[in-house]
């Protein structure tokens, strides 16, 4: 099983729309999850980080349900820019050090 | 521009050829990380430097990638024999973090994209 699991889409939807993304993630012990945004031939970017009180940004709103290894985004309101891959990432930390667990990707494309 | 760099940005090399990117973090990070991502998937982690301390290495680095930073600062990676499954984009990014552990925010380069013919 994949350390982050996402549904690769793409999700297709018209400006306005609202969109949400599921993530699900194997180990339990994690501790930190993050949504980060890739644009086409770009680097991945932080969009924001998860809490497990949940937490807004404007029209991102993000969730994390620890029972059962979920995280979710939610786009309300869709734009053309927010067209791009959406990537859940799980930080895994041992005595080495740290390093990001990305899933694959998921392809949001936004039309007018 | 202060943002963590990447150079070449663009490497095309015959199999089994040598080649090394080079990795500029943001100077005042400590940490380093270099990642390789191919179409399709996400960045998938190599290897993580703490200074110059290299901590970490992933089962993806196999015995003809080595990575270096000599002075806690900029760092390289070399791959030995390309071979064509070596094809991929090669992401570095920087943090700073304290040694005792923890995370903060991982800043991306831009990336080299490597094709081997």
């Amino acid at each position: 099983r994949k350390e982050v699991e996402q549904d690769p889409g793409p999700f297709n939807v018209p400006e306005g729309a609202t969109v949400a993304f599921n993530c699900t993630y194997s180990n339990s012990a994690s501790q930190s999850f993050f949504w980060y945004r890739q644009d086409c031939r770009k680097e991945p970017k932080l969009l924001m980080s998860v809490y497990s009180s949940g937490n807004e940004d404007g029209r991102f709103t993000a969730q994390l349900n620890r029972a059962s290894q979920y995280i979710s985004l939610l786009i309300r309101d869709s734009k053309l820019s927010d067209s791009a891959t959406y990537l859940c990432v799980v930080l895994k930390i041992n005595q080495a050090g740290t390093a990001l667990i990305f899933g694959k990707g998921t392809t949001l494309s936004v039309s007018s | 521009d202060t943002g963590v760099s990447q150079n070449p940005r663009h490497k095309i090399t015959k199999r089994g050829q040598n080649v090394t990117f080079r990795c500029d973090p943001i100077s005042e990070h400590n940490r380093l990380y270099w990642y390789r991502q191919t179409l399709g998937q996400g960045p998938e982690f190599l290897t993580y430097f703490q200074n110059e301390a290299q901590l970490e290495k992933s089962r993806l680095l196999s015995d003809r990638f080595s990575a270096e930073r000599p002075k806690g600062s900029f760092s390289t990676l070399e791959i030995q024999r390309t071979e064509q499954g070596d094809s991929a984009m090669y992401l570095c990014a920087s943090s700073f973090g304290p040694a005792s552990g923890g995370a903060n925010e991982q800043f991306f380069g831009p990336g080299t994209r490597l094709t081997v013919l």
